[in-house]
């Protein structure tokens, strides 16, 4: 079994639908991330949660929200998906003690918005 | 100016050539760098890391960093086609606590040819 696992793997939404991703984590890490990742523009930090009681916005926090349910489980919405939130969106996870230097990833959630 | 620049290739080698991944930063606050690996419809993977200028062998795979001229380097000697990826760099820098943000260079997609 994958140490991050993503649900959905692929996801066809329609423009303002609500749409919820999912991840949870068996690495037993209190940080965890989601990135979206465009062509040209690679990875791009959505929100961070360093541990439950933490949320902080990335670099490209409009339009999405998370939650983080418990330590092994960080969701991300979409509440009014528009088409140039068409993207691959990865999740990760990270433990405090190696400088932030290894990040483990999901397998990524292909999300297309027509 | 962005705080990591990578050039994005993409990047085609025969079999056996010796490749020389780039990534320049900005950030003087930066301590570890990293190499990731991702194949395609993969999650990134780490490869390497250092926190020391000069350079790290593993392999196949040398990681070289110089702090004064804020450059960092990843060697693959004898490649082989299943090196064929997207290389990310990535830096960390402390951001208070024990916590570090990590920044992501964009990838260079890499080919090996048989």
């Amino acid at each position: 079994d994958a140490d991050v696992t993503q649900t959905p793997r692929n996801r066809i939404t329609k423009t303002g639908k609500r749409i919820m991703l999912e991840c949870s984590q068996t690495k037993g890490h209190d940080r965890m991330y989601w990135y979206r990742q465009d062509p040209g523009l690679g990875l791009r930090l959505i929100y961070y949660s360093f541990d439950v009681k933490d949320i902080n916005k990335g670099e490209i926090s409009d339009g999405y929200s998370v939650s983080r349910q418990a330590q092994a489980k960080f969701s991300l919405s979409l509440e009014s998906a528009i088409p140039n939130q068409t993207a691959l969106y990865f999740c990760a996870t990270s433990d405090g003690d190696s400088g932030g230097t290894e990040a483990f990833f999901g397998q990524g959630t292909r999300l297309t918005v027509v | 100016q962005k705080e990591v620049e990578q050039d994005p290739g993409p990047l085609s080698v025969p079999e056996g050539a010796i490749v020389s991944l780039n990534c320049t930063y900005s950030n003087s606050a930066f301590q570890y760098f990293m190499w990731y690996r991702q194949y395609s419809r993969k999650g990134p993977e780490l490869l390497m890391y250092t926190y020391s200028s000069g350079n790290k062998e593993d392999g196949r795979f040398t990681a070289q960093v110089d702090k004064s001229s804020k450059y960092i380097s990843l060697f693959i000697r004898d490649s082989q086609p299943s090196d064929s990826a997207t290389y990310l760099c990535a830096m960390s820098a402390w951001s208070g606590g024990s916590n570090y943000k990590l920044t992501f260079g964009k990838g260079t997609l890499l080919t090996v040819n048989p």
